[in-house]
């Protein structure tokens, strides 16, 4: 079955203690992104990747890394979490095929709240 | 500055009722808008348009796109109490960006 995996699903955690959020894809999807969805602000993206090794800022990267090592694997980094970070986060990956869109497979969201 | 608005934020409803929920936008080198119904976990997708005035349609839900005034409008007729969900809107433009609007929570009661 093709999809978007994220894990944990669920975390609660404390100021400064660095986490990692894996997102893994089966379908051979070039593309992939983070995105977080606070009430009233909709989803923004965190950060994005065209391919292996290429990673690039959305609109709100800070406090946040990414790796892309493997095609399949798009790990989100929280180096020293803040309150602030605590929000529903998105994994979601598509082809990529220069500039047109082909939908999008979002994984089932990690609810983080930081304390 | 890029953006994407949508109204209203919240809409409740009766069953049997039809809603119109909007989307705009403004960015640079749009490409496609669409739509997406979120329930209690990840957005799934509903619709792409790219084309002013082409309607889409699947089964009570139908959208329409107008490149000229920027904006697009999602129906829903005859409503049901499983149309409830957040709808989003979102847009791709540039040959790599998308924006999501807020999103407008529906309501509907029996």
């Amino acid at each position: 079955e093709a999809q978007v995996t994220q894990n944990p699903r669920y975390l609660i955690t404390v100021t400064g203690k660095k986490l990692t959020v894996t997102c893994s894809q089966n379908m051979n999807h070039e593309y992939m992104s983070w995105y977080r969805q606070d009430p009233g602000l909709g989803l923004r993206q965190i950060y994005y990747s065209m391919n292996v090794e290429v990673t690039d800022k959305g609109d709100v990267p800070e406090g946040y890394k990414v790796s892309r090592k493997e095609k399949r694997n798009f790990p989100l980094i929280l180096e020293s979490p803040s309150p602030n970070q605590t929000s529903l986060y998105f994994c979601a990956s598509r082809r990529w095929t220069g500039g047109s869109y082909n939908e999008q497979f979002f994984g089932p969201g990690t609810r983080l709240t930081v304390l | 500055e890029d953006k994407v608005v949508q109204s209203p934020l919240s809409l409740v409803v009766h069953e049997g009722d039809t809603v119109t929920l909007n989307c705009s936008y403004e960015v640079t080198n749009f490409r496609s808008l669409l739509w997406y119904k979120q329930e209690k976990k990840a957005p799934t997708f509903l619709f792409m348009l790219t084309s002013s005035g082409i309607e889409k349609k699947s089964g009570r839900l139908s959208s329409i796109l107008d490149k000229k005034e920027l904006f697009s409008i999602l129906n829903i007729t005859a409503t049901q109490t499983g149309d409830s969900a957040v709808y989003l809107c979102a847009v791709f433009y540039n040959n790599n960006d998308m924006r999501f609007g807020a999103g407008t929570r529906l309501t509907v009661k029996p």
